[in-house]
């Protein structure tokens, strides 16, 4: 699976739009994108995920470049309960295939 | 709740001793995956079953490790002659098989504390 980059942390007022950047620039055709997040001392939480297009569900939007190399991440009106690390992965769409987990973004919402 | 579900929660042990998780997936869910999560650090990958049958073991999976899926329901991970390295967050997750970009669903784990 293609490497991901995200920065270490980011800071966001609540209420405010957070928006997550995520660089996978040896992504392949055949991979998805992945966001989940992770709230201290709980499991991973499936956020949303993405081929080309761009989408939208209850949670976030997921805007990805035309050339596949970048995304962001967007949860349109932070709130403090959003603080939490945020992975961003890439997975190959065939068969079955784990996720790969680097560091993630640790997002923190102040009020 | 019909999420993916863990126990116990919290497991404090000796070092020496065997301890043993399960986790119940959701319910039609076929594939089911343990991760090992230290702190600091994203969730790596240890084992995956599809229906009963485990299909793929990480190299994380010493031979002091056993998963199984005796079902296809419910899966148990045991670890014999537990080491202070083994301390960490087990986490379980599970996903609907077909199509192949089905996310995964994760339960809250296991914190294992090796004394």
């Amino acid at each position: 699976d293609a490497k991901t980059t995200q920065p270490p942390s980011m800071d966001c007022a609540e209420g405010r739009a957070a928006n997550l950047p995520c660089n996978h620039s040896t992504i392949s055709g055949n991979e998805y994108v992945y966001w989940y997040r992770q709230i201290h001392s709980q499991g991973p939480q499936y956020i949303i995920h993405g081929l080309k297009n761009n989408e939208t569900n209850e949670m976030a939007s997921l805007i990805i470049t035309e050339d596949r190399k970048s995304s962001t991440l967007i949860l349109p009106h932070a709130t403090l309960r959003d603080t939490a690390v945020y992975y961003c992965i890439v997975r190959v769409a065939k068969g079955y295939s784990t996720l790969t987990f680097g560091k993630g973004t640790m997002l923190l919402v102040s009020p | 709740d019909t999420g993916v579900s863990q126990n116990p929660r919290h497991k404090i042990t000796k070092r020496g001793q065997n301890v043993t998780f399960r986790c119940d997936p959701i319910s039609e869910h076929n594939r089911l995956y343990w991760y090992r999560q230290t702190l600091g650090q994203g969730p790596e990958f240890l084992t995956y079953f599809q229906n009963e049958a485990q299909l793929e073991k990480s190299r994380l999976l010493s031979d002091r490790f056993s998963a199984e899926r005796p079902k296809g329901s419910f899966s148990t991970l045991e670890i014999q002659r537990t080491e202070q390295g083994d301390s960490a967050m087990y986490l379980c997750a599970s996903s609907l098989a077909g199509d192949s970009n089905q996310p995964q669903h994760f339960g809250d784990g296991t914190r294992l504390s090796i004394l």
